[in-house]
């Protein structure tokens, strides 16, 4: 079975400032990896996902993550943060050997001060 | 670009009643999701569609629900005898493949019964 935690349902950070949110996952076969974000009101969209090409994994709107086996994570960071990445973010893991369904995060809630 | 739809946004019903949520995946996609979110929870896999039967579902997916692709646009959900604990935002999602493949998801169906 899989899952996956996401330490930290709030986040607040400044415009400018690194955002990092965190994914660790529990599994027993090698994972497939995904972050989706969801802005009001709307459905979840891909930011990046991880299918065992690339370690660091670059995303839309300037996010990145990096799968590190021995953590069991794959954080999720962008450099500088903008208003409009206030949104909820959602970390999601499949199994190859298990079928498609995707096994979700609690999600972190992410707040943009000015 | 292609999206997928999902209709009513909002439904209020009794509970006992029978419910029915649509959704149109995108056109060329070929594995079809069901997935919901209780307010505050997180997000749970219901049911996977391929190949016009369930490919896997959850404990959630009791006999109250059914999946359906009654032609070749549309994939509903319904719910027989709808609970107070069912009660959630539901939403559709579609892929072209399997293992790793993305999931593109539709904007929800809330759905409140009292």
């Amino acid at each position: 079975a899989q899952s996956v935690t996401q330490l930290g349902s709030h986040v607040s950070v400044s415009e400018g400032a690194l955002v990092l949110l965190r994914c660790n996952y529990s599994s027993s076969v090698p994972p497939y990896l995904f972050w989706y974000v969801q802005y009001p009101n709307q459905g979840l969209q891909l930011l990046l996902k991880y299918t065992s090409a690339a370690t660091l994994v670059k995303g839309i709107n300037g996010f990145e993550a990096e799968f590190k086996k021995s953590e069991t994570s794959f954080h999720l960071t962008k450099p500088s943060a903008h208003m409009s990445d206030a949104a909820e973010y959602f970390c999601a893991v499949t199994l190859k050997a298990a079928g498609n369904k995707l096994t979700f995060g609690g999600g972190t809630r992410v707040l943009v001060k000015p | 670009e292609p999206e997928v739809t999902q209709t009513p946004s909002h439904q209020v019903t009794q509970m006992g009643q029978e419910v029915i949520l649509r959704c149109v995946p995108i056109s060329n996609h070929l594995y079809f999701y069901w997935y919901r979110q209780i307010l505050g929870q997180k997000v749970e896999f219901l049911v996977s569609f391929y190949n016009n039967e369930i490919s896997e579902k959850s404990e959630i997916f009791d006999d109250q629900f059914s999946v359906e692709r009654p032609d070749g646009s549309n994939f509903t959900l319904k719910i027989r005898s709808t609970k107070l604990e069912d009660s959630a935002m539901y939403f559709c999602a579609s892929g072209l493949g399997a293992g790793g493949q993305e999931q593109y998801f539709g904007p929800g169906t809330r759905l409140t019964v009292t």
